[in-house]
């Protein structure tokens, strides 16, 4: 069973602010990382994807990986309470019968506060 | 519009009575895979599909069935539902089985088995 932890929060931030959400992994041959947003009741949707060490941005949203400490993290900038979510951390592991599997942590709730 | 479409939307049924949860995807995506999204759990894949007429179980396929005669549909059946199986699922669909292909969610069916 590939193991993906994430900080179960909730975590609350102030508008303006950056969250910080982390997810660690426990197989080192996981190769890729998805963050997905959801919304309460909706499907997740995705919002980065890493597949290398170092950071990736896109607009306010920067995605870093270290694939030797095994984790991978996702940073909000200027956070609008519409970034109030459940951000969902995936990885998969393109080993044999595991090939294209997402495998999914359970979620941090972030809610911004005006 | 690209997308993966799930019917229904929303289902109450009794237990024992079969039933199918029908998931299309328009684009022409070879990997297809049913989750599940239990509180407290996360997302849990049950089966998937690397194309036509390949299934195989993903970490919960207790209770449930699939098929894959066409590319574009990969169904989902409960032959004899339980209560246990009151959950929020979802279809997904990526262009190839792999690491580097993203997954794309349909909207989700939320059922409840009394």
């Amino acid at each position: 069973q590939k193991e993906v932890e994430q900080n179960s929060g909730p975590l609350s931030v102030p508008e303006g602010a950056i969250a910080s959400l982390n997810c660690t992994y426990s197989d080192r041959g996981s190769q890729s990382f998805f963050w997905y947003r959801q919304y309460s009741g909706k499907s997740p949707e995705l919002i980065m994807s890493i597949y290398s060490n170092g950071d990736k941005e896109d607009g306010r949203f920067t995605a870093q990986l270290n694939k030797a400490s095994q984790y991978v993290s996702l940073l909000i900038r200027d956070s609008q309470p519409s970034d109030s979510a459940t951000y969902l951390c995936a990885v998969t592991v393109d080993r044999g019968s595991t090939l294209g599997r997402l495998y999914f942590g359970r979620g941090t709730q972030l809610t911004v506060w005006p | 519009e690209a997308q993966v479409t799930q019917n229904p939307r929303y289902l109450i049924t009794v237990t024992g009575k079969k039933l199918t949860v029908t998931c299309s995807q328009n684009m022409n995506h070879e990997y297809m895979s049913w989750y599940r999204q239990d509180p407290g759990l996360g997302l849990r894949q049950i089966y998937y599909s690397m194309n036509v007429e390949v299934t195989d179980k993903g970490d919960v396929p207790e209770g449930y069935k699939v098929s894959r005669k066409e590319k574009r549909n990969f169904p989902l059946i409960l032959e004899s539902p339980s209560p246990n199986q009151t959950s929020l699922y979802f279809c997904a669909s990526s262009l190839r089985p792999g690491a580097t292909y993203e997954q794309y969610f349909g909207p989700g069916t939320r059922l409840t088995v009394t």
